[in-house]
């Protein structure tokens, strides 16, 4: 079965390094999302990507944070200068979409670790 | 903002029983699914919702769209170990593409064996 997957599944990184987390949708998926989650908390929505560009973000996705997709199967998540709040699961889901079905499928996430 | 409020943070049963969950809203959402988390995983998609009323099962587990679409419950029968895990209600207001999630902050299940 097609699943979402992430690498690395945990990254440990410098208070104000780059990190890139990566992301491979399912194949025919065409609508891509990151998300976090702070140990213990809720899931939250970061950023939704399509058509090559960013339909909508939410307060946390400030100018630190970036997304691309560098080819037809990678999605990444760029934090330009990590913070201590910014240790998090970070999971990407990909959706299919059509008027019947929302469905967003995530992946195993990335543990980031900012020191 | 929108925010899904699930309670009681966690919950205990014994292998066997059925559980209810519940999920509310104060405002309106056109789609819900209900994730299974399990330590250190990314959240698994059970069930979703699409109608206001609609009654969907999946083996064990059968989920309901409330009337006003303010809420939601997921309910498990016959519980097995495996059952044990985090259950995130989640929403969508904007039915179009693209369109974002809003979790609530989950229950926690516990099953006795």
């Amino acid at each position: 079965e097609p699943e979402v997957t992430q690498t690395p599944s945990h990254q440990v990184t410098q208070m104000g390094q780059e990190v890139i987390l990566r992301c491979v949708p399912i194949s025919n998926h065409l609508y891509f999302y990151w998300y976090r989650q702070i140990l213990g908390q809720k899931v939250e929505f970061l950023v939704s990507f399509y058509n090559n560009e960013i339909s909508e973000k939410s307060e946390i996705f400030d100018d630190q944070f970036s997304v691309e997709r560098p080819d037809g199967s990678n999605f990444t998540l760029k934090i330009r200068s990590t913070k201590l709040e910014d240790s998090a699961m970070y999971f990407c889901a990909s959706s299919e979409w059509s008027p019947l079905s929302h469905e967003q499928f995530f992946g195993p996430g990335t543990r980031l670790t900012v020191l | 903002g929108q925010q899904l409020n699930q309670s009681p943070q966690s919950m205990f049963i014994q292998e066997g029983e059925d559980v209810s969950m519940n999920c509310t809203s104060s405002s309106i959402f056109n789609t819900w699914l209900w994730y299974k988390q399990d330590p250190g995983e990314g959240p698994v998609l059970l069930i979703a919702l699409y109608k206001a009323g609609e009654l969907t099962s999946n083996g064990r587990l059968t989920a309901q769209f409330g009337i006003t679409r303010k809420d939601s419950f997921l309910n498990i029968s016959a519980s097995i170990p495996s059952d044990v895990g985090i259950y995130f209600c989640a929403g969508i207001l904007d039915t179009g593409a693209n369109s974002k999630l809003t979790f609530g902050k989950g229950i926690t299940l516990s099953v006795r064996p």
